[in-house]
């Protein structure tokens, strides 16, 4: 079946520099992806999204870029801070409201 | 805040009861949903519902039984449940028909099924 996965379950990074996650997606025909961000006791946040037409988006501090040859999708944060510990999901939308969702990264920010 | 509600927030109960779960969103949204999320597991969607129909069942059991009265609530009724579904139960809401967008999720559900 269709599968979103995740290259690393964990991700540390020293506070100030930028921290990637990488993503691993399956369906080509997946049209819409979606970066979101889960707190600890918290439902999953809307970081950043992109649309296949695109290669690149930007927002503040995030960048999300996308290899759609590879199938591949990073989540970039610049100057990492300690409130960005979280797990991190990405998310692709094949089809009309059918998202798939990745096991997610675990960001540790060291102080 | 999100503007997606859920509650209660945990939830502990035998596996003879009988709970809901709740959700409501004042986001103007018409498309609800409900995720369960176990550990070390991908989200998984459970149920769609678009402008109050129910438009996906993602082979769920059905000790599991949604109901969405009107576009701006959305309840999960609980049954006969199994340790197994212990788990994070999470609703979201979005636009449907606008093209793709993204959802906005409660905080959960916490359920323990003892």
């Amino acid at each position: 079946g269709e599968s979103v996965g995740l290259h690393l379950p964990t991700l540390s990074v020293q506070e100030g520099d930028n921290s990637i996650i990488n993503c691993a997606y399956s369906n080509s025909a997946s049209d819409y992806f979606i970066w979101y961000k889960q707190e600890s006791g918290k439902g999953p946040q809307f970081i950043i999204d992109i649309r296949s037409n695109m290669d690149k988006r930007q927002g503040q501090r995030v960048t999300v870029l996308l290899n759609k040859t590879v199938k591949h999708l990073s989540l970039q944060i610049a100057a990492t801070q300690p409130g960005d510990s979280a797990v991190y999901f990405c998310a692709e939308n094949g089809g009309y409201q059918k998202v798939t969702f990745g096991t997610g990264t675990k960001l540790q920010v060291i102080p | 805040e999100t503007g997606v509600t859920q509650t209660p927030r945990h939830l502990v109960m035998g596996m003879t009861n009988k709970k809901s779960l709740k959700c409501e969103q004042h986001l103007g949204h018409n498309a609800m949903y409900w995720y369960k999320q176990s550990a070390k597991k991908p989200l998984e969607l459970m149920f769609v519902y678009n402008f109050k129909e129910q438009t996906e069942n993602n082979s769920v059991p059905s000790r599991f039984s949604p109901e969405c009265p009107n576009s701006s609530h959305l309840f999960l009724h609980l049954h006969t449940l199994q340790p197994e579904d212990s788990a994070l139960y999470l609703c979201a809401s979005s636009l449907a028909g606008q093209g793709n967008t993204e959802a906005f999720f409660g905080q959960g559900t916490r359920l323990t099924v003892v």
